[in-house]
């Protein structure tokens, strides 16, 4: 059963510390999205990726968010400096494009972030 | 304003009955429409898929997209309780795999 990977589940963590977030998508999708899911905005894009490479960011703060992929196993979320606005749930989804369009996305479980 | 507004409000509703949700867009390129379900503390799950307008039934889910009125809705029929859960609408524009999501509704069925 492919599932996309999350880790870690839960972080607590003080302001102005380092966050990295990491996802694991399903084998052999080449497009993975990172979303932020909070009361106020309900989910929102951050970020995504086609092919490990970077197509969109302009849902990201860019002073102090960024999205990577290293490999086409791992894509990570980073902040830094933290702080309590970015509570907030993570979550990474990955999906398959070759042409023409794609509509389905399968959502990891989720990283509770808690800014303190 | 938002280019998907649902009405977040919960909504609670008797084993059996029927539950109606929708959501409203602004973006008329949208082509592509979607339901998702989320369980408490999950990631959400893709529940319907339309293209364009029309109706599309699986089983106890039929999700209805009005492009004219730029309004979707999805009706579950005999609700039970393992639907309770909070159903979010998604929509993207042909050639464009992003997302734009509603606040969704969170739905509980009462035994």
């Amino acid at each position: 059963d492919a599932r996309v990977t999350q880790t870690p589940r839960h972080k607590v963590t003080e302001m102005g510390q380092e966050v990295t977030m990491r996802c694991q998508p399903i084998l052999g999708h080449n497009t993975v999205f990172w979303y932020r899911q909070t009361m106020m905005q309900g989910l929102e894009l951050l970020a995504y990726f086609r092919n490990r490479a970077p197509l969109d960011d302009s849902g990201m703060p860019k002073d102090r968010f960024s999205a990577e992929m290293p490999d086409a196993t791992l894509a990570t979320l980073k902040i830094q400096p933290s702080e309590p606005r970015d509570s907030a749930v993570y979550f990474c989804a990955s999906g398959l494009v070759w042409t023409g369009d794609s509509y389905e996305q399968y959502f990891g479980p989720g990283t509770r972030l808690t800014v303190t | 304003q938002k280019e998907v507004e649902q009405d977040p409000g919960p909504l609670s509703v008797p084993e059996g009955a029927i539950v109606s949700l929708n959501c409203t867009y602004s973006n008329s390129a949208f082509q592509y429409f979607m339901w998702y379900r989320q369980y408490s503390r999950k990631g959400p799950e893709l529940l319907m898929y339309t293209y364009s307008s029309g109706n599309k039934e699986d089983g106890r889910f039929t999700a209805q997209v009005d492009k004219s009125s730029k309004y979707i809705s999805l009706f579950i029929r005999d609700s039970q309780p393992s639907d309770s859960a909070t159903y979010l609408c998604a929509m993207s524009a042909r050639g464009n795999n992003r997302l734009a999501f509603g606040k969704g509704n969170q739905v509980v069925v009462i035994p």
